[in-house]
């Protein structure tokens, strides 16, 4: 049972290069989600998706871009990188219907640091 | 915007030692969810209150969920060096989102 695993774990760039943070599950969840962690603000969501092709901006979307061409993946691409992006990035999913109960299953998160 | 504040935002303390932190917020929600998060690893649910005034009893941590559903509380009961890690707590905010509070960081010392 794989669940949900994120890649890289850790991750050091450059201002302005591109970074891809890879979200993969295995649940086959309807929902996926994109938060950023920084102390003192908790989980702070960037993205959501509720299905394949389906997203939608979360409270801090700037500077941030989605995709979700299949059901399992969620990539999070950074298009130019900024130093107020250093943060630890973490992937969630969830079921749909009422009885998944906004419960949200995440990933072990990624480190980034933009230098 | 639902917020959820939380209190403390840290705290260290002693095993043995008993400990209560708070998630307050000014919206009604119509659920609290508690997740712990171990270092180097992501938030993991540890219960959710659905009804006003409900207890729920994991071992020692003890979960209560406000009266008027705007706040909710986490009880350590004897604590242990393995209760260390961060606590969070989060509502419900449609299609399956959750907000989550500012956490709280507890460090349980031998």
């Amino acid at each position: 049972d794989a669940g949900i695993t994120q890649s890289p774990r850790y991750k050091i760039t450059e201002t302005g290069r591109q970074v891809t943070l890879m979200c993969h599950q295995t649940w086959s969840h309807s929902y996926m989600f994109w938060y950023r962690q920084d102390l003192g603000h908790g989980l702070r969501l960037i993205y959501y998706s509720a299905a394949a092709d389906i997203t939608d901006k979360g409270e801090v979307p700037d500077g941030y871009v989605v995709s979700r061409s299949k059901t399992e993946n969620f990539p999070l691409t950074l298009e130019s990188a900024t130093r107020s992006q250093t943060s630890v990035y973490f992937c969630a999913s969830s079921r749909e219907g009422r009885l998944a109960k906004n419960i949200q299953y995440f990933g072990a998160g990624t480190r980034l640091s933009v230098l | 915007t639902q917020l959820l504040e939380q209190s403390p935002q840290f705290l260290s303390i002693q095993e043995g030692e008993n400990l209560t932190v708070y998630c307050n917020s000014s919206s009604v929600f119509s659920s609290l969810q508690w997740y712990r998060q171990e270092p180097g690893e992501g938030p993991v649910l540890l219960v959710t209150v659905v009804t006003g005034g409900e207890v729920k009893k994991l071992k020692r941590l003890t979960f209560q969920f406000g009266d008027a559903r705007k706040d909710s509380s986490l009880h350590i009961t004897a604590a242990q060096p393995g209760d260390t890690g961060l606590y969070l707590c989060a509502g419900p905010t449609g299609f399956q989102k959750l907000v989550f509070g500012t956490g709280t960081r507890l460090l349980v010392s031998p």
